[in-house]
């Protein structure tokens, strides 16, 4: 079963570009018909869905977030990662990464908490 | 962006009770709209997906329904296990939104 983990900072300062990497388990990144995705929740709010890749490297992202954004792939590592730049303290969120089938999110990772904050 | 209303925001329900949960979307989409569950400190979870399909492994007693621009998640006979933040998800057209969630809770 494909297991999905996240990593990287649990802090970044405020200005600064967030980066997080995703590792993809128990099966290949570049299998099958799926995209790779980010998405974000604040503490007590919704889901924001941040963008999403496919292994030829097409992306998608959401236009809210579009000109910070940027999702790269790395199939040799079976990983992908998320870089939001300029960051301020309303992208404080638990980021989740996720592996989204043709028309729905199929796997999740457990999330990881970033703080934004000098 | 389609926008995604969920109703209510939050329910108290007995065990036993026939829970249903709305989401309406600001424009029609097609079938791509799915359902997840979550539970404190932990990732959301595919219940429903394409409106009325139930993810494996997801007890029978959820179920998923609708078409245009308003759905249900319908909980025939609520669990304790299903006290839970419910949230529907389109995919018709990117971005894909969420709604705002329907936590459950029960009496």
């Amino acid at each position: 079963q494909v297991q999905l983990q996240e990593s990287g900072p649990g802090l970044v300062k405020p200005s600064q570009t967030l980066s997080l990497t995703c590792t993809v388990s128990g099966g290949s990144i570049s299998s099958g018909t799926y995209y790779w995705s980010w998405i974000r929740q604040p503490a007590g709010k919704g889901l924001e869905w941040i963008g999403l890749i496919y292994t030829s490297g097409t992306t998608n992202y959401n236009p809210s977030l579009k000109s910070r954004v940027t999702i790269s792939v790395d199939t040799s590592k079976n990983q992908f990662s998320l870089k939001l730049s300029s960051v301020t303290a309303a992208d404080t969120a638990v980021y989740y990464c996720a592996r989204e089938g043709v028309t729905m999110i199929v796997s999740w990772g457990q999330g990881t908490l970033v703080t934004v904050s000098s | 962006d389609i926008q995604m209303t969920q109703s209510p925001s939050s329910l108290s329900a007995s065990i036993g009770d026939r829970v249903t949960i709305t989401c309406r979307t600001s424009q029609s989409i097609s079938n791509y709209l799915n359902w997840y569950q979550q539970k404190p400190g932990k990732a959301p979870k595919l219940l429903i997906y394409a409106v009325s399909s139930l993810q494996s492994g997801v007890p029978s007693r959820f179920s998923g329904s609708g078409s245009g621009t308003e759905f249900t998640l319908t909980i025939s006979s609520l669990q304790v296990e299903d006290s839970a933040t419910y949230y529907c998800q389109q995919s018709d057209s990117s971005p894909w939104t969420f709604g705002q969630g329907t936590k459950v809770e029960i009496k």
